[in-house]
């Protein structure tokens, strides 16, 4: 079955490291994206990525890193800098021919906490 | 500037009960809509879309939404609620092929 996986499901870290969350997806879409999603804050982008080896930032990139070396890879670094990476992350993907909606297809998410 | 308004950040019915959840958007040119719907810990997934043409789509699940465009409204509606739709909605615009602006979310829980 086509669709998007993210792992790990919950993720643990200490103050001061980095950490790469992964996403991948088999739907052949050209589009990727990461959210990152806060109770009573909706959705926030963190990146985007319409093409292999091309992406750019969305609303709240500081702190976050990303590469698109494959199309159907599209991993998130939470580094460092980020002050408050504690949140609930979830990955999308979606085609972006022209004409067409854009409808986005998310993965299940990752839970990212930092001790 | 694009936005999408969910005016209701908690709404508790029912079960057995109506339900309309409100979208208010601001977009220039004619908008695609959505509805998706999260469980909690869970991805999104999409209950229904809107392009064109007819103003009052058929989603999963048994919602609907309607399109009014003199009132930049998407409003979500489902006739009798179950138990298993307590979960989180949003409503959002897709302003490009490759972006899209997602509401704050609604919180459905369902009375017994």
């Amino acid at each position: 079955d086509g669709g998007i996986t993210q792992s790990p499901k919950y993720l643990f870290r200490k103050e001061g490291q980095n950490v790469t969350l992964s996403c991948e997806q088999n739907l052949n879409h050209d589009a990727m994206y990461w959210y990152r999603q806060d109770p009573g804050q909706g959705l926030r982008l963190i990146y985007y990525s319409q093409i292999v080896n091309d992406f750019q930032k969305g609303d709240i990139a500081e702190g976050y890193s990303v590469s698109r070396e494959k199309k159907e890879s599209f991993p998130l670094t939470v580094t460092s800098a980020q002050k408050n990476p504690t949140a609930f992350y979830l990955c999308a993907s979606s085609t972006s021919l022209p004409g067409v909606s854009g409808e986005q297809f998310f993965g299940p998410g990752t839970r990212l906490t930092v001790l | 500037a694009q936005s999408v308004t969910q005016p209701d950040i908690h709404i508790t019915v029912s079960e057995g009960a109506s339900l309309e959840l409100r979208c208010n958007y601001s977009y220039g040119a004619t908008p695609y809509l959505f509805w998706y719907v999260q469980s909690p810990g869970q991805g999104l997934q999409l209950l229904l879309k809107y392009f064109s043409g007819d103003t009052l789509v058929q989603g999963i699940k048994g919602f609907e939404a309607e399109f009014k465009r003199s009132q930049s409204s998407f409003n979500l509606r489902k006739p009798s609620v179950h138990w298993s739709d307590a979960a989180e909605y949003f409503c959002a615009v897709a302003t490009s092929a490759s972006k899209i602006i997602f509401g704050s979310g609604t919180r459905l829980s369902i009375r017994p």
